[in-house]
């Protein structure tokens, strides 16, 4: 079947400007997760969902970034006024149900958001 | 909190060789422990994971991995490598029980296999 999908493969924009990424999880998976892989780095984990709320978002690292998930299967994460240190790969992964960890999450392919 | 390191970021084997990837965690419990692949361009792929039973687990691609409780140590190993195998591995931990969801994961480390 489907793996999770992510679109656009490659963002690039300027500084300050908006951006919206997309994440199309494993049909009837209901738990969805966002992570921010930054060069050299492992991902990072940014933000949770529970069907279309968002269950968990401690990781994500200042206002500027906000996450929905309104009829619980597609999710996009946005951007606001971009900065250079925002440049990094953003994941998405999707989990059967997200009550443990023990649930798998099946990790999309990124995006890779470059800002000038 | 949980954390985990890898200390090698980036380790060159012979095609045929042995591999064993190391990852060191903290966790205050017995955690799930979780090895991750990463080749260019494709997203995280799940090679083994550890909840409990038998500290000896298998994976897909021939690798498998030993949870050593005393040494907080969860090592990757292959005992031959194949030039398919170079790509980025990442150990990950995860919080035990319920609504515990948050992975953990190293920084990686580099595979390079040479022919």
């Amino acid at each position: 079947g489907a793996g999770v999908s992510q679109t656009p493969s490659n963002k690039v924009t300027e500084k300050g400007k908006y951006v919206e990424l997309r994440c199309d999880p494993i049909s009837g998976h209901t738990a969805l997760y966002w992570y921010r892989q930054s060069l050299g780095q492992g991902p990072e984990f940014l933000i949770y969902f529970q069907g279309t709320g968002a269950a968990d978002d401690s990781g994500l690292p200042n206002d500027r970034f906000f996450a929905v998930r309104p009829e619980g299967s597609v999710s996009t994460l946005k951007i606001q006024r971009t900065e250079r240190g925002d440049s990094a790969v953003y994941l998405c992964a999707s989990s059967l149900r997200g009550t443990s960890s023990y649930n798998e999450q099946f990790f999309g392919p990124g995006t890779r958001l470059t800002v000038l | 909190a949980q954390s985990v390191t890898q200390p090698d970021i980036h380790i060159t084997v012979s095609e045929g060789a042995s591999l064993e990837l190391r990852c060191n965690y903290s966790y205050g419990a017995t955690p799930y422990l979780f090895w991750y692949v990463q080749s260019p361009g494709q997203g995280l792929q799940l090679l083994l994971k550890y909840f409990s039973g038998d500290t000896l687990v298998q994976g897909i691609k021939g690798f498998e991995a030993e949870f050593k409780r005393s040494q907080s140590s969860f090592n990757l190993r292959k005992p031959s490598v194949h030039w398919s195998d170079a790509a980025e591995y990442f150990c990950a931990v995860g919080p035990s029980g319920a609504g515990s969801y948050q992975l953990t994961f190293g920084k990686g480390t580099k595979l390079s296999v040479i022919p």
